[in-house]
């Protein structure tokens, strides 16, 4: 069975500071693995994903993420986190040998002026 | 591109009540989901398919059924409607090749608007 966690319920941070979103993940073989922003009364927007290839993966509005395999995470990174990122951040993957896209329970940024 | 479509936008539904929630897709998409969002939850897979005349069980499963008899729809039918039906409702797609096939590849997920159900 896959699985994902997001440690962090919320995340709070000042804007220009770095923002970290903390993913971890649980598969029986190779992982796809994304990310995903929701705003209120939105549907989910993608942000990145980690297929193949590099672990650093750069993807919409400056967020990157770094895949490693040996700590089965995929934690999002933004340099310096601007107030209109406050949303939900979801983590989501796909066993490549299975059909379902599990997410994570999602952690809320709040990033303060 | 109208990408995913989901009908209708908000619904309340009476105890034992009904519904179809529609969701169509025009990319040519092999794989399509259903997944219920509640608050502090994350999203649940309800439903999901690979590809036209095959479905399968996710998490949530019960209180739902679904039918692929296209590429394109992929409805979501709640029959005896109950309380614990509210909640807000995606539709999702994505292209996947075939397991096995030599290079993997899967495209991310494109969501719908969601459907915002209350069952009173």
């Amino acid at each position: 069975a896959q699985s994902v966690a997001q440690p962090e319920d919320q995340v709070n941070v000042a804007e220009g500071n770095p923002l970290t979103v903390k993913c971890t993940y649980s598969v029986s073989g190779n992982p796809y693995l994304f990310w995903y922003v929701q705003y209120p009364n939105r549907g989910l927007q993608f942000l990145l994903k980690y297929i193949t290839g590099d672990n650093l993966v750069k993807g919409s509005y400056g967020f990157e993420a770094e895949f490693n395999k040996s700590q089965t995470s995929f934690h999002l990174k933004k340099p310096s986190a601007l107030v209109s990122d406050s949303a939900l951040y979801f983590c989501a993957v796909r066993d490549i040998n299975d059909y379902k896209l599990s997410f994570g329970a999602g952690t809320t940024v709040t990033v303060r002026a | 591109n109208a990408g995913v479509t989901q009908t209708p936008k908000f619904r309340i539904l009476k105890i034992g009540q009904s519904m179809t929630l529609q969701c169509t897709q025009d990319m040519n998409h092999n794989y399509m989901y259903w997944y219920r969002q509640d608050p502090g939850m994350g999203l649940k897979l309800i439903y999901y398919s690979v590809g036209a005349g095959i479905t399968d069980k996710g998490e949530v499963p019960n209180g739902y059924n679904v039918s692929r008899s296209t590429t394109e729809d992929f409805p979501l039918r709640l029959e005896l409607a109950a309380p614990s039906q509210t909640s807000v409702y995606f539709c999702a797609s994505s292209y996947s090749v075939p397991r096995g096939f030599p290079v993997p590849w899967n495209t991310e997920a494109f969501f719908g608007q969601g459907t915002r159900l209350t069952v009173v």
